[in-house]
């Protein structure tokens, strides 16, 4: 069916405010990716899901940063005590195979976060 | 650490020009290297990769394993080329990538 899908596509926050992003990946793909875009900066890596294995969490800033993924399928991001250098957009991919990196990776439209 | 770099961050060309798009990374194995495109308003996707060698929408690129270049060239730009895009890197084995940062192709009529 549907692509990768993110919810909410912007929010606006107030510092301090904790926050939840949520990714709802392709039905039957196994790997699932965070990722950070800030203006002029390209994509920074923040976490990969894949199937049941423990996560890479090596990319997350700070311990403000967590993210779940339940069931094999959606995951949440939570921002704690989020700050202004937060604001970003936060992209969501995901993937049917792993191992050898042939896999595709398929991008949701993303969540724009302000933190005022 | 690896890393990848993408020095242009907009590059201007008249239709029908040719184009490259650069990118150089660092790292010391053998690296997986990917082109992905993000037309305005739309998502990220994937352009190209280098395991496949084929040649979309006109674009190329090639691995070269002692310039530890991953140029995107295409002969003659489109308008419809103008875009953003990401040199991206992944590790055999692993399933982090690394994504530069950013070329914005502006392809003028």
């Amino acid at each position: 069916g549907a692509g990768v899908s993110q919810s909410p596509s912007n929010k606006v926050t107030e510092k301090g405010k904790d926050v939840e992003l949520r990714c709802d990946p392709i039905s039957g793909h196994t790997a699932l990716y965070w990722y950070r875009q800030s203006l002029g900066q390209g994509l920074e890596f923040l976490i990969y899901f894949q199937g049941n294995s423990a996560p890479d969490k090596s990319g997350l800033p700070s311990d403000r940063f967590s993210a779940e993924r339940t069931g094999g399928s959606v995951s949440t991001l939570t921002i704690q005590r989020t700050q202004q250098e937060d604001s970003a957009v936060y992209l969501c991919a995901s993937s049917l195979t792993s191992g050898r990196a042939y896999n595709e990776q398929f991008f949701g439209p993303g969540t724009r976060l302000t933190v005022l | 650490a690896q890393r990848v770099t993408q020095p242009e961050k907009l590059l201007s060309v008249f239709k029908g020009a040719p184009v490259e798009l650069k990118c150089n990374y660092s790292y010391s194995g053998s690296p997986e290297l990917f082109w992905y495109v993000q037309y305005s308003r739309q998502r990220l996707q994937l352009l190209l990769r280098h395991i496949s060698r084929e040649s979309i929408k006109g674009f190329t690129a090639d691995l070269n394993k002692g310039e530890t270049s991953f140029h995107l060239k295409k002969p003659f730009a489109q308008e419809e080329d103008s875009a953003m895009y990401y040199c991206a890197l992944s590790l055999y084995n692993f399933n982090k990538f690394y994504f530069g940062s950013g070329t914005k192709l502006n392809v003028k009529p």
